[in-house]
């Protein structure tokens, strides 16, 4: 998985509590993504990050926030996670020419 | 929004026989992008194709691209059972603004041994 780890990998929240999921690279990678995966919907982008404090939203980002305060380590919170968050999320690293993937944390929000 | 659509959505061939599986986008692209997925892993690059090239071969993978009708496809040839897995098509229509890509709804291909 290229250097990429994600933390947790598995986790069951309530709805209404903060969720931060962690995306960790050895590559010194500038660009990193988070994307969410849900069944007839492919992979979505939520936001992602050409930098150390520079981010920008992707095509889902309400709900969720990030950070990237070293070029190692980008978090995804979920402010107050809701029923609809439940879904599986992938952190990768790359530009437009070639992506890779983290192995996925899979959310459940009850 | 997705750019890409995949199709079919599923797929079920014998081992020994091609695969090929079609992505429609639309709007123009920089490149377009095959990743595959295994069950419970993430996405894998497998090949990419620039909107100036109408065809690229890796191995046993064959991408063919139309920017005219706005679609390519997807050719494995004499699959394995190993080859079980979800293909997403990735396009990069940024203008080269950003890197970021917009994946399609994948095509899930079941290879019977």
């Amino acid at each position: 998985d290229a250097g990429i780890t994600q933390s947790p990998r598995h986790k069951v929240t309530e709805t209404g509590t903060p969720v931060t999921l962690r995306c960790h690279q050895t590559e010194n990678h500038r660009y990193m993504y988070w994307y969410r995966q849900d069944p007839g919907h492919g992979l979505r982008l939520i936001h992602y990050s050409y930098g150390v404090k520079d981010t920008d939203k992707g095509e889902v980002s309400d709900g969720y926030s990030v950070s990237r305060s070293k070029t190692e380590d980008f978090l995804l919170t979920l402010e107050s996670a809701t029923s609809s968050q439940t879904s599986v999320y992938f952190c990768a690293i790359g530009d437009r020419d070639e992506q890779y993937f983290g192995p996925g944390t899979r959310l459940t929000v009850t | 929004s997705q750019q890409g659509e995949e199709d079919p959505q599923a797929l079920s061939i014998q081992e020994g026989e091609n695969a090929t599986m079609n992505c429609s986008y639309k709007t123009s692209i920089n490149n377009l992008q095959w990743y595959r997925q295994n069950s419970g892993r993430g996405l894998v690059h497998l090949i990419l194709i620039r909107s100036n090239e109408r065809e690229k071969h890796s191995g046993r993978l064959r991408v063919t691209l139309d920017t005219s009708k706005k679609s390519s496809s997807l050719l494995i040839t004499a699959s394995r059972a190993a080859d079980t897995a979800s293909y997403f098509c990735a396009t990069d229509n940024s203008g080269g603004a950003t890197n970021k890509l917009i994946f399609g709804t994948g095509t899930l291909l079941a290879v019977q041994p």
